[in-house]
């Protein structure tokens, strides 16, 4: 089973609402990972994870706030976000291997519009 | 700096015809490589990967092969279907945490 849960699927926010994506897996990972995928592009990384300790911010602006409660779970908190910002958000997770042989497998990811 | 460099799309097919997407990379060391697919509205699947070189990915009739001489990874296919009609990213680990991603290519299939 490799399977990655997203909620939502979609959401529509306005720029001064406070909203939560969630992301879910039950595969014994230790490193989980947020992206943002802009129409037409590939997904560029924003945090990573590992066993539940942020490693990576790539220099991502504080309206997005990640939280990783437990090995299982990552949230990503929204807040005063910008039309901009409007995206699909994909989680991924991965075992945590040494080296370059860690295989990151993503989530259904959830549609995010700011109006 | 690791880079990927993909093929230009879209590529346009007929249902059965052979596939190829071609794939190179600039990289230190020996990096994993994978090829995602993702169809529309969707998120990202995992179609396939090689961790060495000489090691052949394969899933669902894709295939690929790890060509450390030529620096590539093509995607082929000996019979696309309609439904195999999607975007395809190329990657490869740049370490454990790095995945760099081609531009992606889109597939297109018709009847």
């Amino acid at each position: 089973d490799t399977e990655v849960t997203q909620t939502p699927k979609h959401l529509v926010m306005g720029m001064t609402n406070k909203k939560s994506l969630k992301c879910e897996q039950h595969m014994g990972h230790r490193a989980m990972y947020w992206y943002k995928q802009k129409a037409k592009k590939p997904p560029e990384l924003m945090f990573v994870y590992s066993y539940e300790k942020l490693s990576i911010n790539e220099s991502v602006p504080s309206r997005f706030s990640p939280e990783c409660p437990n090995s299982s779970l990552l949230n990503l908190h929204l807040h005063a976000l910008q039309p901009e910002d409007s995206a699909l958000y994909l989680c991924a997770s991965s075992q945590r291997l040494a080296g370059f042989k860690d295989t990151q497998y993503f989530g259904p990811g959830t549609r995010l519009t700011v109006l | 700096g690791d880079s990927v460099t993909q093929m230009e799309g879209p590529v346009t097919l007929s249902e059965e015809a052979f596939l190829t997407i071609n794939c190179t990379y600039t990289a230190t060391g020996y990096p994993s490589l994978f090829w995602y697919v993702q169809y529309p509205g969707e998120g990202l699947q995992l179609l396939l990967k090689a961790t060495k070189a000489d090691d052949k990915g394969s899933n669902k009739g894709f295939e690929a092969t790890y060509r450390k001489e030529t620096t590539s990874f093509h995607l082929e296919k000996g019979s696309v279907q309609v439904s195999d009609s999607a975007v395809y990213f190329c990657a490869l680990s740049s370490g454990p945490d790095k995945l760099i991603f081609g531009t992606g290519t889109r597939l297109q299939v018709f009847p």
